[in-house]
């Protein structure tokens, strides 16, 4: 079945650090989208990629969508105390569900 | 709060008792899954509504695992026998209907089986 991996499972930066997560699809994908979860949380819609190699930006947050839409990464610039969580990416699978990531767990270090 | 309710919000339990969740998503929202989470592991997918016709269901939902959406609104998940690999993060989420919309996720109902 389909299946939608993600590398690093877990980071720790210096506070200030970049970091990056990539998501990696077994199949195509019409659509990615990105979700965060703070530690006790539930997941919180970020961002939705549609077309080939797209680039979106939210402030310090950078996704990207690759060009034969099986695999996006989110970099996030000079990580901060208020990022750490894990992220997830979630493509759809058939007609009504989407697949979660095995998630990136980011822990930053003051 | 206008967003997706789930309660319980903790429920403990032992093995063999049955329990119910409910969740009350956002209500111009359609679509309605059920997703359960363990520690360290992204959400799984279980079942989809959309308004009251369960459309889907995952392989992994055994026949001890029952959902229901009756009239379109609020939904519930029953899960008969428990057992204590049940135990995880029972996670709601809705969405408007249309195509990529994003899952608004509810705050979960954590299951602990003795």
């Amino acid at each position: 079945g389909q299946q939608v991996m993600q590398i690093p499972q877990y980071q720790h930066v210096q506070e200030g650090e970049d970091f990056t997560t990539y998501c990696n699809s077994s199949t195509t994908l019409s659509n990615i989208q990105w979700y965060k979860q703070r530690p006790g949380g539930h997941p919180v819609f970020l961002i939705q990629l549609v077309k080939s190699g797209e680039v979106k930006k939210q402030k310090r947050l950078t996704f990207q969508f690759g060009e034969a839409k099986k695999n996006s990464s989110l970099h996030i610039t000079a990580t901060q105390t208020t990022d750490v969580g894990t992220y997830f990416c979630a493509g759809p699978s058939g007609t009504y569900k989407y697949i979660f990531g095995t998630g990136t767990r980011l822990k930053v270090l003051a | 709060d206008t967003g997706v309710s789930q309660n319980p919000r903790h429920k403990i339990t032992k093995r063999g008792q049955n329990v119910t969740f409910r969740c009350d998503p956002i209500s111009e929202h359609n679509r309605l899954y059920w997703y359960r989470q363990t520690l360290g592991q992204g959400p799984e997918f279980l079942t989809y509504f959309q308004n009251e016709a369960q459309l889907e269901k995952s392989r992994l939902l055994s026949d001890r695992f029952s959902a229901e959406r009756p009239k379109g609104s609020f939904s519930t998940l029953e899960i008969q026998r428990t057992e204590q690999g049940d135990s995880a993060m029972y996670l709601c989420a809705s969405s408007l209907q249309s195509w990529g919309g994003e899952l608004f996720f509810g705050e979960g109902s954590r299951l602990t089986v003795l």
